[in-house]
């Protein structure tokens, strides 16, 4: 199974602030990374598809960039509605596996 | 408008069958393959396999392999997930996904609202 990892696993920032959260695979998996968000309970949302194309409907203030092995989310703002938890997941390969989360809190 | 709309909750002892539906409407239900995926409490998502509606085909993570069975109704656009004999350990949230291709990759773009499966003795 290809392993992903995200840094770090919870951060503390502002309203306003630049966010940045990593997401490293094991492998190799091209540009196959999607990112997904998921509000207390809520069903997660999809945010970014193959590392760095926005979903319709998702604020520009989120993007994407990597490939091969490693990635990041970017928020450029953060927003009150932003704090969430954030998912990496490969789509290269079966069985799909996600990062552990990285939990975004309000400073 | 796109939906899946999944089953109530459920609370079950081990060693009890349990079978809880996820439901798609407003898209052509046979041409997407329908994800599960499971939360267990307070942890992440794991992948548990897929299912094409259209012929049944199923592909499932070896980690859940032989301990849950994928099924469709394509009368009712409804996908099944069922357990013969559930434990403990399957307490946790689960949810369907429609996944999406398009160039070559795919992705997860709905999600149903999730079910929670409570196992206590």
């Amino acid at each position: 199974d290809i392993q992903m990892t995200q840094s770090p696993s919870s951060l503390s920032a502002s309203v306003g602030d630049r966010v940045t959260i990593t997401c490293r695979a094991s492998q190799s998996i091209n540009s196959y990374l999607n990112w997904y968000q998921q509000k207390p309970g809520e069903a997660p949302k999809l945010l970014i598809y193959v590392a760095s194309s926005l979903q319709s409907g998702v604020p520009s203030r989120f993007s994407g960039s990597g490939s091969g092995t490693d990635f990041t989310l970017t928020i450029s703002s953060l927003q009150p509605e932003d704090f969430a938890t954030y998912y990496c997941q490969q789509s290269y390969t079966t069985p799909r596996t996600f990062g552990q989360g990285t939990k975004v809190e309000i400073k | 408008e796109v939906q899946l709309v999944q089953s109530g909750a459920e609370v079950k002892k081990p060693g009890e069958s349990l079978r809880i539906s996820c439901k798609g409407s407003g898209y052509s239900f046979t041409t997407y393959w329908i994800n599960w995926l499971r939360q267990m409490p307070g942890k992440g998502l794991e992948w548990m396999g897929r299912i094409d509606p259209s012929d049944s085909f199923t592909n499932y993570s070896p980690s859940f392999q032989g301990h849950v069975t994928m099924s469709p109704d394509k009368s009712i656009s409804t996908v099944y997930l069922q357990w013969s004999s559930l434990k403990a350990s399957d307490t946790a949230i689960y949810y369907c996904a429609r996944r999406f291709c398009s160039g070559g990759t795919c992705y997860f773009d709905y999600w149903g609202q999730g079910t929670l499966v409570t196992v206590s003795s």
